[in-house]
């Protein structure tokens, strides 16, 4: 059973601090990850996308995987009140499914 | 088209009744997932085809569950025998090039089986 493990939150952080969601996944095989942005009643919006060990970093945002430790994480930099959102984290293993596995969410809220 | 659309946004039916979501993808995708997602909770695979035809069904939680694609493009979930339990948001998403480059959804169609 591939499972993907995020603690569901709320994480609180101030306006302008560093956010730091994590998740660990239990499929060694497992080739992407990818963290979506999903707002209250809205469908997930796909943010980030790493595949290799190490850091991959785009405007605010910087993805970061641990193949060995089976953990990726994302760092929210300049936190700002519109990134209030659950962040679901995702990840691929394809062979003959090639559907995504989904993490339960992580609700962020940024405090003015 | 720009995105992928889904139709109906919302759809309240009674216990018992036969629904069916529409999905048309990104126009050229030729992989498209349905995916049921629960009030505090992650999205949830159900079906992927690629092209006409179902390449993994094993998400679809029992036989009153079945989505066809007829011809590689708009797709429809169907749900016989509605039951509360299937009450989620069931979203759509889709990808030119399968699973390993994650893919857009669409905005949902929320199902309330009353």
């Amino acid at each position: 059973q591939k499972e993907v493990e995020q603690n569901s939150g709320p994480l609180s952080v101030p306006e302008g601090a560093i956010a730091s969601l994590n998740c660990t996944y239990s499929d060694r095989g497992s080739q992407s990850f990818f963290w979506y942005r999903q707002y209250s009643g809205k469908s997930p919006e796909l943010i980030m996308s790493i595949y290799s060990n190490g850091d991959k970093e785009d405007g605010r945002f910087t993805a970061q995987l641990n193949k060995a430790s089976q953990y990726v994480s994302l760092l929210i930099r300049d936190s700002q009140p519109s990134d209030s959102a659950t962040y679901l984290c995702a990840a691929y293993s394809g062979g003959g499914a090639d559907g995504l596995t989904f993490g339960k969410g992580t609700h962020l809220i940024i405090q003015p | 088209g720009a995105g992928v659309s889904q139709t109906p946004s919302n759809k309240v039916t009674e216990k018992g009744k036969y629904v069916e979501l529409r999905c048309d993808p990104i126009s050229g995708h030729t992989a498209l997932y349905w995916y049921r997602q629960s009030l505090g909770q992650g999205p949830e695979f159900l079906i992927y085809f690629q092209g006409t035809g179902a390449a993994d069904d094993s998400g679809l939680p029992n036989d009153r569950f079945f989505a066809v694609r007829p011809e590689g493009s708009v797709s429809t979930l169907k749900i016989q025998r509605t039951e509360r339990g299937d009450s989620a948001v069931y979203l759509c998403a889709s990808s030119p090039n399968g699973g390993a480059g994650g893919y857009t959804f669409g905005s949902g169609t929320r199902l309330t089986v009353v």
